[in-house]
């Protein structure tokens, strides 16, 4: 089994629509975080979350929330997707400053 | 200014060939440095961590340059699996621990 595991790999949904993405790990790190990824922007900081009971927005939050249900496991929901949230999601783990990150092989969202 | 700037590429070099990256960064307070490699919509994989003095696995070094906020990437007897979007990444001091990325530079290798 993959050390981060994204649901669901693919999605199309419509406009208006609230979806989730879940994202859980398996190598026991306290730091969780949320990226989307665009052609030509690169990856940007949606949330991050360093414990169960800490969240913290990133560059882009809006039209975004998360929840922290558990050490392993940090959804991202879109309350009402919109056409520009068309990207690639991706979750990622890390053991703490100074260490990389492992990824989640995403979640690529259509808003249609 | 970006707090991680590369160039795009792309980089199109034949098999064998010797290619390098560069990476500059704002922060100099930035204190752990990183290169992914992404393949085509798929996730960024770590492939080395940058030392100060240096580093190398196999046909790939490393190298961090503290002083002009610079780092670079050499890859030798490029390979077409080594194809890929290679990711500049940066750990700033006072940034708890997240990581800055880098847009990346794409690299074709061809036969």
């Amino acid at each position: 089994d993959a050390d981060v595991t994204q649901t669901p790999r693919n999605r199309i949904t419509k406009t208006g629509k609230r979806i989730m993405l879940e994202c859980s790990q398996t190598k026991g790190h306290d730091r969780m975080y949320w990226y989307r990824q665009d052609p030509g922007l690169g990856l940007r900081l949606i949330y991050y979350s360093f414990d169960v009971k800490d969240i913290n927005k990133g560059e882009i939050s809006d039209g975004y929330s998360v929840s922290r249900q558990a050490q392993a496991k940090f959804s991202l929901s879109l309350e009402s997707a919109i056409p520009n949230q068309t990207a690639l999601y991706f979750c990622a783990t890390s053991g703490g400053t100074g260490y990389g990150y492992t990824f989640g092989s995403g979640t690529r969202l259509t808003v249609v | 200014r970006k707090e991680v700037e590369q160039d795009p590429g792309p980089f199109n070099v034949p098999e064998g060939a010797t290619v390098a990256f560069n990476c500059t960064y704002s922060n100099s307070a930035s204190q752990s440095f990183f290169w992914y490699r992404q393949d085509c919509r798929k996730e960024p994989k770590l492939l080395m961590s940058v030392y100060s003095s240096g580093n190398e696995d196999g046909r790939f070094t490393a190298q961090l340059n503290r002083a002009s906020q610079y780092i670079s990437l050499l890859i030798r007897d490029s390979k077409l699996s080594d194809s890929a979007t290679y990711l500049c990444v940066v750990n700033p001091y006072n940034q708890g621990g997240k990581l800055i990325f880098g847009q990346g530079t794409e690299l074709s290798v061809k036969p």
